[in-house]
C-alpha cells in the first residue's frame, strides 16, 4: 500500500527560484528518504534523514522531518533546470536491516523553467 | 553504493509474448528488489529475490506471471509472462545497501526497463 503521499503533484518554477515539495505517510518510520527520477529512469538517492533527526543539509538541499506530523519537506535552493526530474519521498518501516522493504509515495514532478 | 546494470532499457513487444529483464549488481547481495512503475505512478514493490530460495511476491503479483531467477548473489532475472498492453510500464530492479550505525536501507537502482506490449 502506498505510504507517502507527496504534495504537490506537480510543481513549475523559474531557474533560481527555491522548490518545496512535501511528503506526509501514515506509519511508524526508521528514516525517510529522498530520491530524484530523471525522464523515466532509474531513482538516485538524494538524501536520507532519520527519524530522531529533524533537519539534514546536503549541498542544495534540505529536508525536514516531522515525526509528531508524519510528515517532511524537501527544499532545492537556487534552482537549476538540471534539477528538472520526479522526486519521491520513500520509507523504511521495518525497524532495522537490510532487508528493510521501501515504500514510495507517489512522486512529484519538478519543471524548472531557464 | 551498487552499480547495478539491467537490460534491456526498453523494448517493444506483441501481446501474448514474454520478455525477461536481467540485472547484475557488482558486489554480491543477499535480496534484490524488482519494481514495476506504470505511467505516471509510482514504484510498486513486486518481488523480492532471494538467492537460494523462492522469491516473495507482493499482493496482486505471481509467480506464474512475474517468475523470478536468483542464480547467484550479484544476478537475477524477472520474466513478464503472456504479456498484455497492461503490463506497458517502466520494470526497475533495486538492491539495498545499510548505512550508519541505524542501519537504515538505502536503494540502488538498475537504469530500468521501458516495456511497450503492443
Amino acid at each position: 500500500s502506498q505510504q507517502g503521499e507527496e504534495d504537490p503533484q506537480a510543481l513549475s518554477i523559474q531557474e533560481g527560484e527555491n522548490a518545496t515539495m512535501n511528503c506526509s505517510y501514515k506509519t511508524s518510520i526508521n528514516n525517510l528518504q529522498w530520491y530524484r527520477q530523471n525522464s523515466g529512469r532509474g531513482l538516485v538517492h538524494l538524501i536520507l534523514i532519520r527519524s530522531n533527526e529533524r533537519e539534514k543539509h546536503s549541498g542544495r538541499l534540505r529536508v525536514t522531518l516531522d515525526t509528531s506530523k508524519k510528515s517532511s519537506s524537501l527544499l532545492i535552493t537556487a534552482s537549476r533546470a538540471a534539477d528538472t526530474a520526479s522526486y519521491f519521498c520513500a520509507t523504511d518501516a521495518a525497524g532495522t536491516g537490510a532487508n528493510s522493504k521501501l515504500t514510495f509515495g507517489k512522486g512529484i514532478t519538478l519543471s524548472v523553467r531557464p | 553504493s551498487a552499480v547495478i546494470s539491467q537490460k534491456p532499457s526498453r523494448d517493444i513487444c506483441q501481446r501474448g509474448t514474454s520478455l525477461t529483464i536481467q540485472c547484475q549488481v557488482d558486489s554480491q547481495v543477499t535480496m534484490m528488489f524488482w519494481y514495476r512503475q506504470q505511467p505516471g505512478q509510482s514504484l510498486t514493490l513486486i518481488a523480492t529475490a532471494n538467492q537460494g530460495s523462492e522469491a516473495t511476491y507482493e499482493s496482486g503479483f505471481v509467480i506464474d506471471k512475474f517468475p523470478i531467477s536468483r542464480p547467484n548473489l550479484t544476478f537475477s532475472t524477472l520474466t513478464v509472462s503472456n504479456m498484455s498492453p497492461e503490463d506497458s510500464s517502466i520494470y526497475l530492479c533495486s538492491v539495498a545497501r545499510t548505512r550508519g550505525e541505524g542501519f537504515s536501507t538505502e536503494a540502488f537502482f538498475g537504469q530500468g526497463t521501458r516495456l511497450t506490449v503492443v
